[in-house]
């Protein structure tokens, strides 16, 4: 299975401004997700991030406050733009893994907007 | 009413007790998913079943696709399997709907 490196693991950012998340995968991979778990909650997929084209949103989730990039397939980050309280959450990128069918997650990241 | 439904929400064990995590899903699925998660958020994927049943270690998964039913077991439960229980079911295109989780506590 591919192996994920997140970063940053966690960050506490002022309310207003913004935070860029990585995911780098270790080798080739088509399909990579980004999900948000909210406190107590499980986790809800934002986009599918396709290399060379835009990422595909899920309802309630636009680009605009959650820009993503996709440079190549080993590699993606996730803005969280503007942030506000509501944002703190925890955020996973995936990645589906053709070889055995299953999922790759990554170490997530804990974000505290105050 | 969720698509994916599990119980239970919370569960506490004694150390050596035999574990049954329950998933019931309400929509047709290629596949269905038992993940770990540890309280620093990364998640761990155990299982991945389209039916039958799975053993890795002290860990059975089995899927009942009539029943749209599936439950994951831990034999001789040990306190350093507490964490929280995922179940995920792929509906399309790869994507994943996940279950509300199970926090599971074993005590020593």
């Amino acid at each position: 299975s591919a192996v994920i490196s997140q970063k940053p693991s966690r960050d506490i950012c002022q309310r207003g401004t913004s935070l860029t998340i990585q995911c780098q995968v270790d080798s080739q991979v088509t399909m990579m997700f980004w999900y948000r778990q909210q406190p107590g909650q499980s986790l809800t997929l934002i986009a599918t991030a396709n290399q060379g084209s835009e990422a595909t949103y899920e309802s309630g989730f636009v680009i605009d406050k959650f820009p993503i990039s996709r440079p190549n397939l080993t590699f993606s980050t996730l803005t969280v733009s503007n942030m506000s309280p509501e944002d703190s959450s925890i955020y996973l990128c995936s990645v589906w893994n053709t070889h055995n069918y299953g999922y790759t997650f990554g170490s997530g990241t804990r974000l505290t907007v105050v | 009413k969720n698509e994916v439904e599990q119980s239970p929400q919370n569960l506490t064990a004694q150390e050596g007790e035999f574990i049954t995590i329950n998933c019931s899903y309400s929509v047709g699925i290629s596949a269905l998913h038992w993940l770990q998660q540890h309280p620093g958020g990364g998640i761990v994927s155990l299982f991945m079943l389209s039916s039958g049943k799975k053993k890795h270690g002290r860990l059975i998964a089995t899927i009942n696709i009539q029943e749209k039913h599936s439950s994951l077991h831990i034999t001789a439960s040990h306190p350093r399997d507490s964490a929280v229980y995922i179940c995920a079911v792929n509906v399309e295109g790869n994507k994943l709907v996940f279950g509300a989780g199970t926090i599971l506590r074993v005590k020593s």
